[in-house]
């Protein structure tokens, strides 16, 4: 069974620009939610969907976003970057009531 | 509001020895508790859950937590480690009846296996 994929792994970007990360869940699984990990702050909870719908947001300002498509597929969008930004961004799908999150291996974002 | 604490930010053992990372939570409500493990270069993997029931809950690898509610701690062991054991470990906590998708990380334990 393929586990969670993210795409791109690295890239970089420059402040001002946006960014769209991509998760693919674990066939099966209809909840997605995204964490953003720094040295700093540690992992943070941005979101989760579920269906299609934001079920649970974090403490992050409106330039975080994100989406699920029918096939649970998942974006997160992150307009006007700034250099606080940089960080490995996380991607995790669970089944309902499982108890347990699979984490794909992140997208690490750099802004210069 | 959930917060977890991770009381050491790096824990040193030599391989076979005993080890244990340490967790405590704060929460006004009813809590489930994780432990996640982060090797280099890769996402979280969970090595085990508390969710209801036995207090001492068992997960792979070897490794083992005990709920205290009374403590609010949920302390990581394991009788004997392994140089494989080389990783970050984090504790976590969700809101019960929210599920497990919303979490609250502590800061994590960097545990180094010496041989």
């Amino acid at each position: 069974k393929a586990g969670v994929t993210q795409t791109p792994r690295y890239l970089i970007k420059t402040r001002g620009q946006q960014v769209t990360l991509s998760c693919s869940p674990i066939s099966g699984h209809r909840s997605v939610s995204w964490y953003q990990q720094t040295p700093g702050q540690g992992l943070q909870f941005l979101f989760e969907y579920f269906s299609e719908t934001q079920r649970n947001k974090g403490n992050f300002p409106g330039r975080f976003s994100g989406r699920q498509f029918s096939n649970s597929r998942s974006e997160m969008n992150v307009s006007t970057l700034e250099l606080g930004d940089s960080a490995l961004y996380l991607c995790a799908s669970s089944l309902e009531f499982s108890g347990e999150l699979f984490f794909g291996e992140g997208s690490r974002l750099t802004v210069l | 509001a959930q917060s977890v604490t991770q009381l050491d930010s790096q824990v040193p053992v030599f391989e076979e020895a005993p080890v244990e990372l340490r967790c405590n939570y704060s929460s006004s409500v009813s809590v489930y508790l994780f432990w996640y493990v982060q090797y280099p270069n890769q996402g979280l993997q969970l090595l085990l859950k508390y969710l209801s029931g036995s207090t001492l809950v068992k997960g792979i690898n070897g490794f083992e937590a005990e709920f205290n509610k009374s403590q609010t701690s949920f302390h990581l062991r394991k009788p004997s480690v392994h140089i494989s054991d080389t990783a970050e470990y984090f504790c976590a906590v969700s809101e019960e009846g929210q599920g497990a998708q919303k979490l609250v990380f502590g800061q994590g334990t960097r545990l180094t296996i010496n041989p």
